[in-house]
């Protein structure tokens, strides 16, 4: 299996743009998870999916930020606009039912200039 | 805001030596997870502790699990270089069996 798969790996905009970050889960597993790390903060849960329905977006910052999962194999995280404190990398990882231990992505590193 | 606090932050060993760092969580916990992650790469799962567990193994790792003191260690035998990551417990909540709470991670260095 090729893992979580992320896309871009970077990306650079300026401030006021959109910008989609892109992923697609590991076959079979049902959970979707996007993160965010920054030196400040650590590594955040922004959103989780279940069965491509949202179950927890209590960690999406504001309403700058936007999440779906269409369906089981493709997932987007979308900020607009966005601002320079947006800069950091975002992960998304999945999981099977067991929730036992989380697959991450590589990531991708977002600066907002 | 984070549940896991790692000690030390910044750890810079010999090769053939062992790592060891520790985790303290606030709340009651369902598991505790130990988490690797090198420079620029994703986090890679290394081993789940759940809370009627005091210690387990993989490899050359081996994890601790103190529930009264809300604590955890994470041993690394016989260090390699490949083993320079950062390394990050999350602790899972009774009440949300989904969500991992990191710490902030120990940056370990192991020197050739």
């Amino acid at each position: 299996d090729a893992g979580v798969i992320q896309s871009p790996r970077h990306e650079v905009t300026e401030m006021g743009q959109e910008v989609t970050l892109r992923c697609k889960p590991i076959s079979g597993h049902n959970s979707l998870f996007w993160y965010r790390q920054t030196m400040m903060r650590g590594l955040e849960l922004l959103i989780y999916f279940n069965n491509n329905v949202p179950i927890d977006d209590s960690g999406m910052p504001e309403d700058r930020f936007s999440a779906k999962m269409p369906n089981a194999s493709f997932s987007t995280l979308k900020i607009q606009p966005s601002e320079p404190r947006d800069s950091a990398v975002y992960f998304c990882a999945s999981s099977s039912w067991d929730f036992y231990e989380q697959y991450f992505g590589p990531g991708t590193r977002l600066t907002v200039t | 805001s984070q549940q896991g606090e790692e000690d030390p932050q910044a750890l810079s060993i010999q090769e053939g030596e062992n790592a060891t760092m520790n985790c303290s969580y606030k709340t009651s916990i369902n598991n505790l997870q130990w988490y690797r992650q090198n420079s620029g790469r994703g986090l890679v799962h290394l081993i789940l502790i759940r809370s009627n567990e005091r210690e387990k193994h993989s490899g050359r790792l081996r994890v601790t699990l103190d529930t009264s003191k809300k604590s955890s260690s994470l041993l690394i035998t016989a260090s390699r270089a490949a083993d320079t990551a950062s390394y990050f417990c999350a602790t899972v909540q009774p009440s949300n069996d989904y969500k991992l709470s990191f710490g902030a991670g120990t940056t370990v260095t192991v020197r050739a």
